[in-house]
């Protein structure tokens, strides 16, 4: 089954206790993507991947880190956690800068709910 | 910058009554524009994917218009149900941003109620 996964899907920890979020995908995909969501501010971007070893900030991107050593994994790494870091966190990916851009679908993952003490 | 907003905020109908769910974006420079579902405790699902040539898209009860000129695009769902309790958002990936990012609409939570 085509899927985004993440993990973990629920994680309560400490300020300044370093954490990571996982993301994969098994379609294959070259676009991956980290987005938060909090309320009334909808879906924000916080890094996005072209391809391996590609990586570049959204709109969001302080405190956050990412790396993108293989295709098919997209971890969100947050060095210093601070509690306006408390969000639900969604990966997403799609097939990537194929020249479809116009029918390009985005797929998400389930969510991560961070909460950050 | 691509400002995306979703109107109402929150929606109740009874069963059986069509929906009309409103999405509005400020810049015309996109490729296209996506319908999402997001129930609680999952991830987005996508529904319907509108290409900025297409005027609209069909899929079972849904329906989705697009006025790439005005800035607007109408979520239609006919003939509403339970199940259909949700919210849901609109993202348009604009032309002049990043490639492969969604500007996000802030939603609009749907309940139907039996």
């Amino acid at each position: 089954e085509a899927q985004v996964t993440q993990n973990p899907r629920y994680l309560i920890t400490v300020t300044g206790k370093k954490l990571t979020v996982t993301c994969s995908q098994n379609m294959n995909h070259e676009y991956m993507s980290w987005y938060r969501q909090d309320p009334g501010l909808g879906l924000r971007q916080i890094y996005y991947s072209m391809n391996v070893e590609v990586t570049d900030k959204g709109d969001v991107p302080e405190g956050y880190k990412v790396s993108r050593k293989e295709k098919r994994n997209f971890p969100l790494i947050l060095e210093s956690p601070s509690p306006n870091q408390t969000s639900l966190y969604f990966c997403a990916s799609s097939l990537g800068a194929s020249g479809r851009f116009s029918t390009d679908t985005q797929y998400f993952g389930p969510g991560t709910r961070l909460t950050v003490l | 910058k691509q400002e995306v907003t979703q109107i109402p905020a929150a929606l109740s109908v009874p069963e059986g009554e069509n929906l009309v769910l409103n999405c509005s974006f400020t810049d015309s420079a996109i490729y296209n524009l996506q319908w999402f579902r997001q129930d609680p405790g999952k991830g987005l699902t996508s529904l319907l994917l509108i290409q900025s040539s297409q005027r609209e898209q069909t899929s079972g009860r849904l329906n989705a218009s697009l006025d790439k000129s005005s800035g607007r695009s109408t979520l239609y769902i006919a003939a509403s149900q339970p199940g259909d309790s949700a919210t849901y958002l609109c993202a348009v990936k604009g032309t002049t941003d990043s490639w492969g990012k969604l500007q996000f609409g802030a939603g609009t939570q749907v309940v139907v109620t039996p």
